[in-house]
């Protein structure tokens, strides 16, 4: 099993659209957890952070946490054109008791809004 | 914008040779955390410094090696250079070592000849 892995993609979604965009992680003392945006060619943009169970939102974007299923989601509300990026989850893995800021990330998922 | 630049844009590279690749981190940050991304994959960490110290290190060869200076900028030293090499290295900054966002520079793609 993969540390972090995110649902398979390509995801393509209308203009206007919430796309959904899925995150599963390995340890569960896990407490920081990350989306991040990747144009082509690009490097990684942080979009959200997210530490405790819940939702939060900022503007179009909510984060949504599950440490009990250790699960992490992003959710774009009407989705536009320049969303079309790979969105990447990235976790503050505990393992080993370790504190510091090593991020491990998923493999990113493909995200294509068409008008 | 993250005030996270990285030197230089695009390398070139032949199997064997060495290569110093560079990192100002964002003003007010004191960790530096370096990460290797191959292509369609997600970033590795490689290592990370907070004051100057290594402060934790990923699955990478002691052929990988980095510096911090005073200023916080770093260094990632890559020696004998293999084809596998080949990839987008990430540089990002943070106000400390722990579970603070990490923000990453534009990167520096390597490529091995």
């Amino acid at each position: 099993q993969k540390e972090v892995e995110q649902n398979s993609g390509p995801l393509s979604v209308p203009e206007g659209a919430i796309a959904s965009l899925n995150c599963t992680y390995s340890d569960r003392v896990s407490q920081s957890f990350f989306w991040y945006r990747q144009y082509s060619g690009k490097s990684p943009e942080l979009i959200m952070s997210i530490y405790s169970n819940g939702d939060k939102e900022d503007g179009r974007f909510t984060a949504q946490l599950n440490k009990a299923s250790q699960y992490v989601s992003l959710l774009i509300r009407d989705s536009q054109p320049s969303d079309s990026a790979t969105y990447l989850c990235a976790v503050n893995l505990n393992a080993g008791g370790t504190s510091y800021g090593k991020l491990t990330f998923g493999q990113g998922t493909i995200l294509t809004v068409h008008p | 914008e993250t005030g996270v630049t990285q030197s230089p844009t695009h390398l070139i590279k032949t199997r064997g040779q060495q290569v110093t690749l560079r990192c100002s981190s964002q003003s007010g940050h004191n960790t530096v955390s370096w990460y290797q991304q191959a292509l369609g994959q997600g970033p590795q960490f490689i290592f990370q410094y907070y004051r100057e110290e290594e402060n934790g290190r990923g699955n990478f060869p002691p052929r990988f090696s980095g510096l911090q200076f005073p200023n916080y900028s770093s260094e990632l030293n890559v020696n004998a250079l293999e084809l596998d090499d080949s990839a987008l290295y990430l540089c990002a900054s943070s106000p400390g070592q722990g579970n603070q966002p990490q923000h990453f520079g534009d990167g520096t793609r390597l490529s091995i000849l």
